[in-house]
Parts: structure tokens; C-alpha cells; sequence
């Protein structure tokens, strides 16, 4: 399938240090979407990055994508204990139909 | 806006019992998505709707489990007879329909039921 694949799958850094984690995925994409996921909550979108696109930024956020390597990158700077949750990417793939899935996510904890 | 409505939040019922749960997409969007999150298998696609038409419920795990839209604001998916393996935290997450020929719209989730079976 077209899961995309995250890791580590889980990451412990102090507040203040960058956190990146990764994506991998197998064919061919349009985009690439990641989400966040607070404990007890729901998956909330962060940045899309399309496959014309190597980098893009949002606040604290950075995002790399090499479809060579068919893998993508999020990096944290900065690191703050709010940024504690679950990280996942999704994969959207030109055809129409196709949904795009989710990993097991990468659980980051921040500590104070 | 609001966003995507789940209820109940919580259900602890006893093996046997049939459950229902509820979503409210966000008002405008035309898809709509049931999302099962275990430990062990992540979070799993079950059925997706476009329009308030199932499209694809091949994730749907077995007959026990159904899902309706009978409109665009409401949706239920339902297990009859619940089991113990069906304990999961599930999720509604809607979306507006695709605009370039790929999935390029973010999904919108609930924060989900949580649903333990006795």
C-alpha cells in the first residue's frame, strides 16, 4: 500500500533541542501532508509539501522532501514541551481515488 | 466554525451489545472518513463517504461493523455485536473534495470515541 512509514518511532529530547523525524514511502507522489496528534485528541493537518517542492517552512516547522529517496523529513526547532504528541505523515497520490493513509506515528516527548 | 463532532466522547459497554457512534462533519466538506487507532495496528482507515455515498468500506473489518450517512451533516457507524477486540479509539475526519486530480485537501478530525468493550 501507500502508507507512509514514520521513524524513529518514538523520540525523547529536552525542551529546546530540535526534534526531526522521518517519512518514508514506496511509489511515486503528488504531496505529502503531516499531522500532529495530541494525547487524547484528534489528528490535526501541520504543512503539505508538494512533489515540486524540496522544502517549506511554517513557524517552527520545517519540512524536506526528496522523491528520489522517496522519504520526507520534519524538523522541530526549538523544542518546547507543548510540542509532546504524536507525529504522522500522509502520502497523496495523483489517480483521484486514492485516500491517503496513515503510519503508526512517531511519539515525541518533550521534556521541561 | 466548528469542527468535526464525535459523540460520545467515551462508551464502555459489555460484549454483545450493539454501539453506536456519531459524527458531524464540518459543514461544507464532502468527504468523510471513519478512522479505527489500536496500539497494534495504528490508525486504520474503515470507510470513507463522498457526497453522503459510501465509496470504499473495504477496511470495514467484518460484518459486525456498518456505517450510514443518511445526509451531509450526520453519520454513524455501528457495531452489532460488539466484541472485545473492537475496543479502539475511534475517529470521524472529514475533507473538501479533491481539487487537482490527488488528495491535496488536510483532513479534519474529531477527537474521537473511545470505546472499551467488556
Amino acid at each position: 500500500s501507500q502508507q507512509g512509514e514514520e521513524d524513529p518511532q518514538a523520540l525523547s529530547i529536552q525542551e529546546g533541542e530540535n526534534a526531526t523525524m522521518n517519512c518514508s514511502y514506496k511509489t511515486s507522489i503528488n504531496n505529502l501532508q503531516w499531522y500532529r496528534q495530541n494525547s487524547g485528541r484528534g489528528l490535526v493537518h501541520l504543512i503539505l509539501i508538494r512533489s515540486n517542492e524540496r522544502e517549506k517552512h511554517s513557524g517552527r516547522l520545517r519540512v524536506t522532501l526528496d522523491t528520489s529517496k522517496k522519504s520526507s523529513s520534519l524538523l522541530i526547532t526549538a523544542s518546547r514541551a507543548a510540542d509532546t504528541a504524536s507525529y504522522f505523515c500522509a502520502t497523496g497520490v495523483t489517480g483521484g481515488s486514492y485516500i491517503p493513509t496513515f503510519g503508526r506515528g512517531t511519539s515525541l516527548i518533550v521534556h521541561p | 466554525d466548528a469542527g468535526v463532532i464525535q459523540s460520545p466522547r467515551h462508551e464502555v459497554t459489555e460484549m454483545g451489545q450493539e454501539v453506536t457512534l456519531r459524527c458531524k462533519p464540518i459543514s461544507g466538506h464532502d468527504y468523510l472518513f471513519w478512522y479505527r487507532q489500536t496500539m497494534m495496528r495504528g490508525l486504520e482507515l474503515l470507510i470513507y463517504f463522498n457526497n453522503n455515498v459510501p465509496i470504499d468500506d473495504s477496511g470495514m473489518p467484518e460484518d459486525r461493523f456498518s456505517a450510514k450517512m443518511p445526509n451531509a451533516s450526520f453519520s454513524t457507524l455501528k457495531i452489532q455485536p460488539s466484541e472485545p477486540r473492537d475496543s479502539a479509539v475511534y475517529f470521524c475526519a472529514s475533507s473538501l473534495v479533491v481539487g487537482t486530480g490527488a488528495w491535496d485537501q488536510p483532513q479534519h478530525f474529531g477527537d474521537g470515541t473511545r470505546l472499551s468493550i467488556l
